[in-house]
Parts: C-alpha cells; sequence; structure tokens
C-alpha cells in the first residue's frame, strides 16, 4: 500500500553509464517530482510534472531527462553517469492546485557512481 | 545564497532538553512546511503554517510562522531519542509551482 514508490532503492553503476530510476504514487495526485539530496542532506528541486506535463525545469544537465507516460509515473533518465551524480534521489507527489504543495516522498534511490 | 536559512545545521542534546530549530528568509512564503526525515527513508510533513503569527502545537513539538510570513521556528520540548532525524524547513514561494527546502537541521537525542 506505498503511496510514493520508487525502484530501485539502491544503485551502483560505472561512470559513463545510463541508468533509470522510475517512481509510482498511488495517491491519485495530479503533480510529481524529483529531487536530489546531496550528502549534505540539501534536498533541491529537479523537474516537476503537472498532467504529465514539465511544469519545473531546474539548472540541471542535460544528461537528466524526465518522462511521465501518465498522472502516476514519473522516471528519471541518466546519461553518461558522473561521479558528482551520486546522491539520493527522491520521488514525491502532491495535489498542487486544489491541497497545497504538501510533498509525499518516495522512500528515495541512492545512486552510486564508481 | 540559499532562499531559506536554516539553523543549527547540527544539534546534539540529553534527553529531557529542549531545543528550537529557525528558518529564516528575506522572502515572504504563503506557507511553510516541516518535514523529518529519518534514515533510509523520504522526508515526512509534520505540520503546515499558514497564516502570519500562526502557532501549531503536535505534542511535544510547537510550530511558529513569523508575523511576516518571511520565518519560522520549531520548538521541541523534553525532547527523546525518538525525536533523532532531519528536520527540514520548505517554503511555499508567493508565485511559482514550488517549495523551496533549507538545508536541514541533523537533530540528536542521546539518553
Amino acid at each position: 500500500d506505498t503511496a510514493v514508490s520508487q525502484t530501485p532503492k539502491y544503485l551502483v553503476t560505472q561512470m559513463g553509464n545510463d541508468k533509470s530510476i522510475k517512481c509510482e504514487q498511488n495517491l491519485g495526485h495530479d503533480t510529481m517530482y524529483w529531487y536530489k539530496q546531496d550528502s549534505k542532506k540539501f534536498l533541491k528541486i529537479m523537474f516537476s510534472y503537472n498532467n504529465k506535463e514539465l511544469i519545473i525545469n531546474e539548472t540541471v544537465p542535460n544528461r537528466f531527462s524526465p518522462k511521465s507516460p501518465d498522472k502516476a509515473h514519473l522516471n528519471l533518465h541518466i546519461n553518461s553517469l558522473e561521479l558528482g551524480d551520486s546522491a539520493v534521489y527522491f520521488c514525491a507527489s502532491s495535489q498542487l492546485y486544489s491541497g497545497g504543495k504538501t510533498q509525499y516522498f518516495g522512500p528515495g534511490t541512492r545512486l552510486l557512481v564508481l | 545564497t540559499q532562499l531559506l536559512e536554516q539553523s543549527p545545521q547540527f544539534l546534539s542534546i540529553q534527553e529531557g532538553e529542549n531545543l528550537t530549530v529557525y528558518c529564516n528568509s528575506s522572502s515572504v512564503f504563503s506557507s511553510l512546511q516541516w518535514y523529518r526525515q529519518e534514515p533510509g527513508e523520504g522526508p515526512v510533513l509534520l505540520v503546515t503554517v499558514v497564516t502570519g503569527g500562526e502557532v501549531k502545537k503536535l505534542k511535544r513539538l510547537t510550530f511558529q510562522f513569523g508575523d511576516a510570513r518571511k520565518d519560522s521556528s520549531l520548538h521541541i520540548t523534553a525532547a527523546q531519542p525518538g525525536d533523532t532525524g532531519l528536520y527540514l524547513c520548505a517554503g511555499d514561494m508567493e508565485y511559482g509551482n514550488k517549495l523551496v527546502f533549507g538545508a536541514g537541521t541533523i537533530l540528536r537525542v542521546k539518553s
């Protein structure tokens, strides 16, 4: 009955590889987000989709490409992984226009690039 | 420079002590949220404050929103080891569609 789920939970890969992280929410929310949390625990928004449309695209390298096949899913594909991409990536969802911006977070994907 | 300055960054206290975490900004927020994150998990919402001067209580936790809606504080009375975790404040900008997070306060309560 997990509200926001992410896979995988851990991802260890070599520099230069391409990898994807998947996210699904069963809360019926209209908006989904990707956040990056660095080693100092700072949480920064990367992307936001509202009803499958991109509404926030922060200053993120082009190597990161989000895809939202439907309202309940938001995936993150990363090309040519770099050492600096190592972090915890959180997916979140909210009901943007009727429920405020209370974020419901997934458990995170711990990415380690070697 | 971060939009939301959160302090202190780290706090290590004994069980039973009181503590306050601050979140300050020069920007006005339409609301401010406090989250708690435990190791290996995502942040979980504790409270949302909306009105300037608002005070909300959640058991031993007291949250206050500044009159000008630019700052907030979280006060914990008689801290317990179960309060250990990362506390994050997040401001809802009056314009835009995103939350801005503070850098977080790592709290450790020793028994």
